[in-house]
C-alpha cells in the first residue's frame, strides 16, 4: 500500500499564475477528497468525488478553483489565476464507501502552496 | 447539518501526565467516529475509530468510547510521551452524507 501520493510537495508561484496540484489515491478506493488547511480557517473540504464523479463542490472558494478526476487513479486541483490568499497546505484524501461509511480517510502528505 | 466540537487548545502537559481531549458531535444519522493525528509536515492519519454506540476504539495507548447518550467521543491516554506532541482531530463520518466532518483540531505539546 503506497498510500495517497500528492505532488508537488511544495509549490511557490507568483500571483496570477496557474497552479496544478496532483493526487493519486490508494488503489481500490472510490472516494477522493480535496482539503485546504490554514492557520486561520483550519481544515476545509473543497470538493469530493465518488466513483470519479464530483458529488459536492460547495467548498470550492470561487470560480478560480477547479478539480477533475479523469480516472480512478488520478485527480487534479487547479487554481487559475492564483492569489496570495490561496497560500495554504492542500491535502488529498481517499477512502472506500464499500464498507458502508465506516472507512477512515487516508491523507497524502499535502502540497504547501505559496503565492507571492 | 453534522458538526464536531472539540476542546480548544493548545494543551501543554508534562511527560507521563494523563490526557483528555473532549469531543462532542451533532449528527442526524448514525455516524462513525474517528480521531486523527497530524504530526508536523504530514497529513492526518487515523489514530482510532468506533462505529457504533458503546464501542471503544484504542491504539498506541489512546482510547475513546462512543457515547451516544452524551454524543461524545473523548480521547484519553494514561501517560503521554514527548512523541505524542501533535495536532489531534475528532471527526465523524455520516454514511448518508458521504463525507466526513472534522473538529478544529487540538494542539498537544508534551514537555520532558
Amino acid at each position: 500500500d503506497a498510500g495517497v501520493i500528492q505532488s508537488p510537495r511544495h509549490e511557490v508561484t507568483e500571483m496570477g499564475q496557474e497552479v496544478t496540484l496532483r493526487c493519486k489515491p490508494i488503489s481500490g478506493h472510490n472516494s477522493l477528497f480535496w482539503y485546504r488547511q490554514t492557520m486561520m480557517r483550519g481544515l476545509e473540504l473543497l470538493i469530493y468525488f465518488n466513483n470519479n464523479v464530483p458529488i459536492d463542490d460547495s467548498g470550492m472558494p470561487e470560480d478560480r478553483f477547479s478539480a477533475k478526476m479523469p480516472n480512478a487513479s488520478f485527480s487534479t486541483l487547479k487554481i487559475q489565476p492564483s492569489e496570495p490568499r490561496d497560500s495554504a497546505v492542500y491535502f488529498c484524501a481517499s477512502s472506500t464507501t464499500r464498507t458502508g461509511g465506516n472507512s477512515p480517510l487516508h491523507f497524502g502528505n499535502g502540497t504547501r502552496l505559496t503565492v507571492t | 447539518g453534522d458538526s464536531v466540537t472539540q476542546m480548544e487548545g493548545p494543551v501543554t502537559l508534562s511527560e507521563e501526565a494523563f490526557l483528555t481531549i473532549n469531543c462532542t458531535y451533532t449528527a442526524t444519522g448514525y455516524p462513525s467516529l474517528f480521531w486523527y493525528v497530524q504530526y508536523p509536515g504530514e497529513g492526518l492519519q487515523l489514530l482510532l475509530k468506533a462505529t457504533k454506540a458503546d464501542d471503544k476504539g484504542s491504539n498506541k495507548g489512546f482510547e475513546a468510547t462512543y457515547r451516544k447518550e452524551t454524543t461524545s467521543f473523548h480521547l484519553e491516554k494514561g501517560s503521554v510521551q514527548v512523541s505524542d506532541s501533535a495536532v489531534y482531530f475528532c471527526a465523524l463520518s455520516d454514511p448518508n452524507a458521504g463525507k466526513s466532518t472534522f473538529g478544529d483540531g487540538t494542539t498537544l505539546t508534551v514537555k520532558p
